[in-house]
C-alpha cells in the first residue's frame, strides 16, 4: 500500500516563480489536508478539504491554493513563490464524519524558495 | 477543539518506560485524545487515540485521567529508533476537524 504520495520531494524555486506541489491517496479517504512545518515549529494547517468537491481554508492560506481534483488527489499551488513560503509540505487524508480513524500523513515535500 | 500543552523534551534510557504527559484541561466530553509521532524528516506516523479508557496497542499504551484533563502516552520499552516528536492533539468526531499540532514533546532515547 503506498498510502498518501507526494511529488516532487525536493523542489527549490527562484522568487516569483510558481509551481504545484503533488498529493494523492489510495485509501479511499474523503477528507485530505496540507500542512506546512518551518524549522523547529509543529504543522499548520494551509487548506483542507473536508470531501471531493470542497476546500476551505485553514491557519496560513495567504499565498497558497487549492485543487480537489478527484477523492484521490488534492494540489497545492504556489502563484508566485515567495522566501517566506520556504517550508517542508505535508499532505495528509482521513475519513471524516463519525469515523475516530486518525489522519495518514505523506513523506513531506521540501521546498526552498530563493 | 481543545488545546493541548507537553513539556517541549524529555529523555529516556533505552529499555526503560518513557512516560509522555499531556494537559488538555478545557478538553469536552465528545473529544478523543490523539498521540501522533515525527522522526526527523519523515510526516508524522498515528500511534493511538482514545476517549476516556485506557487503551493500548502495539505501539504504546495512552492513561487518561478519570477527569479527562490529562494524558499520558506510555512506550513500555523504548528503543534508540522511538526518538522522535510526539504529538498530543484533540479532536471532535463528527465535526469539522481542523487539527492543530503543536511543537510536541522531543523525546530522546539514549545509549
Amino acid at each position: 500500500n503506498a498510502g498518501v504520495t507526494q511529488t516532487p520531494k525536493f523542489q527549490v524555486l527562484k522568487t516569483g516563480q510558481s509551481m504545484t506541489l503533488q498529493c494523492a491517496q489510495d485509501m479511499n479517504h474523503n477528507s485530505m489536508y496540507w500542512y506546512r512545518q518551518d524549522p523547529g515549529m509543529g504543522l499548520r494547517l494551509i487548506y483542507y478539504s473536508a470531501s471531493e468537491g470542497t476546500t476551505d481554508k485553514g491557519e496560513v492560506p495567504n499565498g497558497y491554493n487549492v485543487s480537489r481534483l478527484n477523492k484521490r488527489e488534492f494540489s497545492l499551488r504556489l502563484e508566485s513563490a515567495a522566501p517566506s513560503q520556504t517550508s517542508v509540505y505535508f499532505c495528509a487524508s482521513s475519513e471524516a464524519g463519525q469515523d475516530v480513524q486518525p489522519q495518514h500523513f505523506g513523506d513531506g515535500t521540501r521546498l526552498s524558495i530563493l | 477543539d481543545a488545546k493541548t500543552t507537553q513539556p517541549p523534551s524529555m529523555d529516556c534510557a533505552e529499555g526503560r518506560a518513557a512516560n509522555l504527559p499531556c494537559n488538555h484541561s478545557t478538553i469536552s466530553g465528545n473529544e478523543y485524545v490523539y498521540w501522533y509521532r515525527q522522526i526527523h524528516s519523515q510526516g508524522p506516523q498515528y500511534i493511538i487515540h482514545g476517549l476516556k479508557n485506557n487503551e493500548t496497542n502495539e505501539m504504546a499504551s495512552l492513561i487518561i485521567t478519570e477527569d479527562r484533563k490529562s494524558s499520558t502516552l506510555i512506550l513500555p520499552h523504548a528503543t534508540l529508533r522511538d526518538t522522535a516528536v510526539y504529538y498530543c492533539i484533540v479532536r471532535v468526531v463528527g465535526g469539522s476537524y481542523i487539527p492543530t499540532f503543536g511543537r510536541g514533546t522531543s523525546l530522546i532515547v539514549h545509549p
